[in-house]
């Protein structure tokens, strides 16, 4: 079975703080993907990426960064968290035909103060 | 751009009934791949059934199957005999066939509720 993990299941935060959210795939997948979701508004892609340094922005990448230094790792950074940055993050990978599923973590729950 | 609309934000029914989740899309691209995901309460989104654009033939996946209608753009996903363990959001997603357009677009989702 595919597995995506993230590295906090919650998380806390104060304005201003660096954030690192961190997504581990263990299937080699090309592709991994940043969303948000929030009530009402479904899933927002962040950021994706289809190869190792690889990125591309998504829907709203305001706020964010990634970093994939490594293929089976996917990190998400806030360079200063903000309150409107509370959401619920989750990570996804697959591989590179569109007809392929993505394959998703449990969530981050991130609450910034 | 893509845009999935999901019009019910909240659809339930009665164990062992039938329920129906309607998804449209609005696309200019005549190659592109339809899915629904379901995201149980606190637990992984999952993938529960896919359709291929140039198939005509609509996917079936045990109780879940789609009704797609390419000339009015709708996907909508038809549960039977539905079970407790279905009660979730469900998602609908589009993703382009352009292979080198990995990123899928997802609407608002439909939170099932079912009733014992």
């Amino acid at each position: 079975d595919v597995k995506v993990t993230q590295s906090s299941r919650y998380l806390v935060k104060r304005t201003g703080e660096k954030v690192f959210l961190e997504c581990v795939q263990d299937m080699d997948h090309e592709n991994m993907f940043w969303y948000r979701q929030d009530p009402g508004l479904g899933l927002r892609l962040i950021y994706f990426s289809y190869d190792v340094k690889m990125k591309e922005k998504g829907d709203i990448p305001e706020g964010y960064s990634v970093s994939r230094e490594k293929k089976e790792r996917f990190s998400l950074i806030l360079e200063s968290a903000s309150t409107n940055q509370t959401s619920m993050y989750l990570c996804a990978s697959s591989p590179p035909r569109p007809w392929d599923t993505q394959y998703f973590g449990p969530g981050t729950r991130l609450t910034v103060l | 751009a893509q845009t999935v609309t999901q019009s019910q934000p909240e659809m339930s029914v009665q164990e062992a009934e039938t329920v129906t989740l309607s998804c449209t899309y609005d696309t200019s691209e005549s190659d592109y791949y339809l899915f629904w995901y379901k995201q149980p309460p606190s637990r992984q989104m999952i993938l529960v059934i896919r359709q291929e654009a140039y198939k005509q033939q609509n996917a079936t996946e045990n109780r879940f199957s789609v009704n797609f209608q390419k000339a009015a753009k709708s996907f909508s996903l038809k549960i039977s005999d539905s079970q407790l363990g279905d009660a979730a959001m469900y998602f609908c997603a589009y993703r382009s066939g352009n292979t080198n357009a990995g990123k899928s677009t997802f609407g608002d989702g439909t939170t099932l509720t079912v009733k014992p």
